[in-house]
């Protein structure tokens, strides 16, 4: 149980184009996702809070214009990159809180996003 | 602003041996408390949540959680190789939402 998907695992796209990343949550209902990016050797760093049917919340230095969330349904999430640059490249990570009980969060495998 | 700190390590134990992983955190609020694994290259997995003063087991894992101390650790008895990994203690944020505050990781190695 509690798992959670990612697509792509793996993306490279050229400077100045948009990258969308779908998670979903297959087997529970995820009343919030969360999106982290974290960098070669450094520790998770929380993007956005988003909740289903409103809209996200971003972390203080997130820039919401780039970094579109959308949370459609209880299961679906999508975080697009816009007019992504080479510094944007890093891995993208989303988790799934069921809301149940504690804050627990169950992690999708992450997007390894490249750009040239 | 709350914290979760961690040794980063990295914590050297042989093969068999307990490892032992602490975590200190900053909100006297939170109630529950999660370790997660995370392996070089991969998302971090879930392996224990704790919401009570004590211990908890499964299986080869023992969190323990002293909410007077604000600490929380994780041992894992006869480490193994695969064992290998950065554990990440993460506290349940008291604002709600579901957020955790994530310490920064302790990085595990398990030596044949």
């Amino acid at each position: 149980g509690a798992v959670v998907s990612q697509h792509p695992s793996r993306v490279i796209c050229k400077s100045g184009t948009s990258v969308k990343i779908e998670c979903r949550s297959l087997d529970f209902q995820a009343t919030t996702m969360f999106w982290y990016r974290q960098f070669p050797k450094q520790s998770l760093m929380l993007m956005a809070t988003s909740n289903e049917g409103s809209k996200a919340t971003y972390e203080q230095g997130v820039e919401k214009d780039k970094f579109l969330i959308n949370h459609a349904s209880l299961t679906l999430s999508t975080l697009t990159v816009t007019s992504a640059h080479p510094e944007d490249s890093s891995f993208y990570i989303c988790s799934a809180s069921p809301g149940t009980g504690g804050n627990e969060q169950f992690f999708g495998p992450g997007t390894r996003l490249t750009v040239l | 602003q709350k914290e979760v700190e961690q040794n980063s390590g990295p914590l050297s134990v042989p093969e068999g041996a307990i490892a032992s992983l602490n975590c200190t955190y900053s909100d006297r609020g939170s109630q529950s408390f999660f370790w997660y694994r995370q392996y070089s290259g991969k998302s971090p997995e879930l392996i224990m949540s704790i919401y009570s003063n004590g211990d908890k087991e499964d299986g080869r894992f023992t969190a323990q959680l002293n909410k007077a101390s604000q600490y929380v650790s994780l041992l894992i008895r006869d480490s193994q190789p695969s064992d290998s990994a950065t554990y990440l203690c993460a506290g349940g944020d008291t604002g709600g939402g579901n957020k955790l505050t994530f310490g920064t990781g302790t990085q595990l190695k398990v030596e044949l």
